[in-house]
């Protein structure tokens, strides 16, 4: 059974840059077949799909957001990182990392979720 | 505003049948991409119920079931337990603005 495990800082200041890792254990990244993504939750609303990345290093990001992501793998460490630059409190949220299928796909594996609060 | 809308709330007495609706529009249900389905109990991660728009995951209990039919999807779920009280969201694909995946805004199941 895949886990996936999210980590980095709760608090950014506004501005700076929100940065995240998701390390996934129980199956390899570098194994194919599969995309790599991070949704986030803002507090008390719905899911927005950031982006996902496959293994080799290719990456799909949500119109809305693409300006400010970037989405990095490193099959060494069986891990992905998120990168959203210049945060406001608008990127408050659960950011949540997971194994999609691709696509309109589904996504079947979800991380825990980390909750990061952009404030001063 | 999410692209695809759903109810924000149902309810149902246990043992009840309830559906949740997600309507969408000619650049994601109705283009024929699929729907998927998520149950997020409080607190927790989302957890995929629903995917291709019917299909159950192992171990999801046949009283949730899916449907598609032109520009819309519905949840079913039957004999209503207590703990299927959660949020509940669709999923699927919008082929506008360069494709997207798209969620629902998401629907409260009270179990009265």
């Amino acid at each position: 059974q895949v886990q996936l495990q999210e980590s980095g800082p709760g608090l950014v200041k506004p501005s700076q840059t929100l940065s995240l890792t998701c390390t996934v254990s129980g199956g390899s990244i570098s194994s194919g077949g599969y995309y790599w993504s991070w949704i986030r939750q803002h507090p008390g609303k719905g899911l927005e799909w950031i982006g996902y990345i496959y293994y080799s290093g290719s990456t799909y990001y949500n119109p809305s957001l693409k300006s400010r992501v970037t989405i990095s793998v490193d099959t060494s460490k069986n891990q992905f990182s998120l990168k959203l630059s210049s945060v406001t409190a608008a990127d408050t949220a659960v950011y949540y990392c997971a194994r999609d299928e691709g696509g309109g796909s589904f996504v079947h594996y979800w991380g825990q979720g980390t909750l990061v609060t952009v404030s001063s | 505003q999410s692209v695809l809308t759903q109810p924000p709330s149902v309810s149902g007495a246990p043992g009840q049948r309830v559906t949740i609706s997600c309507t969408g529009s000619s650049s994601n249900i109705g283009a024929g991409y699929d729907v998927h389905w998520y149950q997020q109990l409080p607190g927790t991660a989302p957890k995929l119920l629903i995917y291709g728009n019917s299909n159950r995951p192992s171990g999801v209990p046949d009283r949730f079931s899916g449907s598609k039919s032109g520009t819309s999807a519905s949840l079913a779920i039957t004999g209503l337990q207590a703990e299927d009280e959660a949020d509940y969201y669709c999923q699927s694909y919008d082929s506008s603005l360069s494709g997207t995946k798209v969620f629902g805004g998401g629907t409260k199941l009270t179990v009265l």
